[in-house]
């Protein structure tokens, strides 16, 4: 079974500079898609970003990036410019391909705190 | 668009009370739907999914129940709730995965806060 590690249970990051999330994960499979949510207090789960496990590229979305290592099984997300609305619970996620596609693992999260 | 609706937002109930609490998507069809619980401060355990009408896996043996009557409908049910019933309840869709490479996330209600008391 898939398992996603996130090792760093709370983090904090200075207003406007840059702060990296690392997630790592378990699996046999090669074909994948990895994810990564924000929980803020409002407790709605949102999706940051998101990464085919066959694309080399790594994502972007304005100042969410990721760095993919499929080799090293490692999906840390990277924060540019932090706001305080970046504090939230961040959740990895893994999703296998496979015919019905329900096999998706978080990870334990990470709580971000933006300090003004 | 797609659009899920979950609710109660907020549920207060008695020990030994049945639950229900229900989530509908709409805009797309056929989707595969989950529920999932969430402590305070803690991650997702996923509790149900269902990959069609009828369909419904368990994953963690325990107190509750899931129905998928329509095709767009889950149902979140118990019986008789339990005080380590309590928590947050998030209910969540998603397309079923082909090979076109088209990532398919999991897209979530805005949960139930349940507390039991």
């Amino acid at each position: 079974a898939q398992t996603v590690t996130q090792s760093q249970p709370e983090m904090s990051v200075q207003e406007a500079e840059t702060v990296t999330l690392s997630c790592t994960y378990d699996t046999s499979e090669s074909d994948y898609y990895l994810f990564w949510y924000k929980q803020p207090p409002s407790r709605q789960m949102i999706l940051v970003i998101r990464q085919e496990a066959y694309k080399q590229q790594n994502a972007t979305e304005n100042r969410f990036s990721v760095n993919f290592q499929k080799a090293a099984k490692s999906f840390s997300l990277k924060i540019s410019d932090s706001q305080l609305g970046d504090a939230a619970m961040y959740f990895c996620a893994y999703r296998s391909w496979d015919n019905y596609g329900q096999n998706f693992v978080f990870g334990p999260g990470t709580r971000l705190s933006v300090l003004p | 668009s797609q659009t899920i609706h979950q609710w109660p937002a907020t549920l207060v109930q008695p020990v030994g009370s049945p639950l229900s609490l229900e989530c509908t998507v709409e805009g797309t069809s056929n989707p595969n739907l989950y529920w999932y619980r969430q402590a305070a401060g803690r991650g997702l355990q996923l509790l149900f999914y269902s990959v069609g009408i009828g369909q419904i896996s368990s994953e963690v043996p325990q107190n509750l129940s899931a129905s998928r009557p329509q095709d767009r409908q889950f149902i979140l049910s118990s019986k008789k709730l339990l005080l380590s019933d309590s928590g947050f309840y998030l209910c969540a869709w998603s397309i079923k995965p082909h090979r076109s490479g088209v990532n398919q996330p999991q897209h979530f209600g805005d949960g139930t806060r349940l507390s039991i008391l």
